[in-house]
């Protein structure tokens, strides 16, 4: 089954940080680009953070550039997401999102994770 | 950056009835195009890329239409788990953009 799983949400002070973790299992991790996509409480889906399939082209949405940082293991078919500095706007559930390849120039989503909750909150 | 407007906010339709969800950009988008599904305390699920090609696993009564900057996600015959939160996303443009959502909800 092709399954990706977050984890590593939680609640943080602000200008704390967390490192969010995506497993992904049921298809070949690197031959994929991966996201993450973030969801406000009550509000609609963001766009976070891409990485290609080997780390070497990575971007950042602009509220985030310079406190998060993307990465991924594909030795471990793992996708990460630290995230520094973080502010209460930050709030939200965190998704990670396997790019789907169907033409474009930008990012559509074919599988998604169950999404894990970071609370920014003092 | 391209601006996807979704409309209705809400749509109210009886059982059975057609339900019509529209999406426009800012500007072309040609046909790259998804619409996702999203129920509640769920992550979103795709529907439809392409503007009207069904991803895998998704029931005939879900198709979509359009081209440029008009689309259509239409249900034929909205089933009760049918009532939920769609969205639609545009990918011809780095990195994408999604719009507001619609609610679909029974009358």
């Amino acid at each position: 089954e092709v399954q990706l799983v977050e984890s590593g949400g939680g609640v943080v002070r602000p200008g704390g940080s967390l490192r969010l973790s995506c497993a992904a299992s049921g298809f070949t991790f690197d031959d994929h680009g991966m996201s993450w996509v973030r969801q406000g409480p009550g509000k609609g889906l963001e766009w976070v953070s891409h990485i290609n399939w080997n780390g070497r082209n990575i971007d950042y949405v602009d509220s985030v550039k310079g406190r998060f940082t993307i990465s991924r293991d594909n030795a471990k078919n793992s996708l990460y997401l630290q995230m520094n500095s973080l502010r209460a706007e930050d709030t939200a559930f965190y998704y990670c999102a396997r790019v789907a390849q169907h033409g474009g120039a930008g990012l559509a989503f074919n599988i998604w994770g169950q999404g894990t909750l970071v609370t920014v909150s003092s | 950056e391209i601006v996807m407007t979704q409309s209705p906010a809400t749509l109210s339709v009886s059982p059975g009835e057609r339900a019509t969800l529209s999406c426009r950009a800012s500007q072309s988008v040609g046909g790259n195009l998804a619409w996702y599904q999203q129920k509640p305390g769920q992550a979103p699920r795709l529907l439809i890329y392409g503007a009207s090609t069904r991803s895998s696993g998704i029931p005939a009564r879900f198709s979509g239409s359009g081209s440029g900057t008009e689309f259509t996600l239409t249900i034929s015959t909205p089933q009760s788990e049918d009532f939920v939160v769609y969205y639609c996303q545009q990918y011809n443009n780095w990195p994408g953009s999604f719009g507001q959502g619609t609610k679909l909800e029974i009358k």
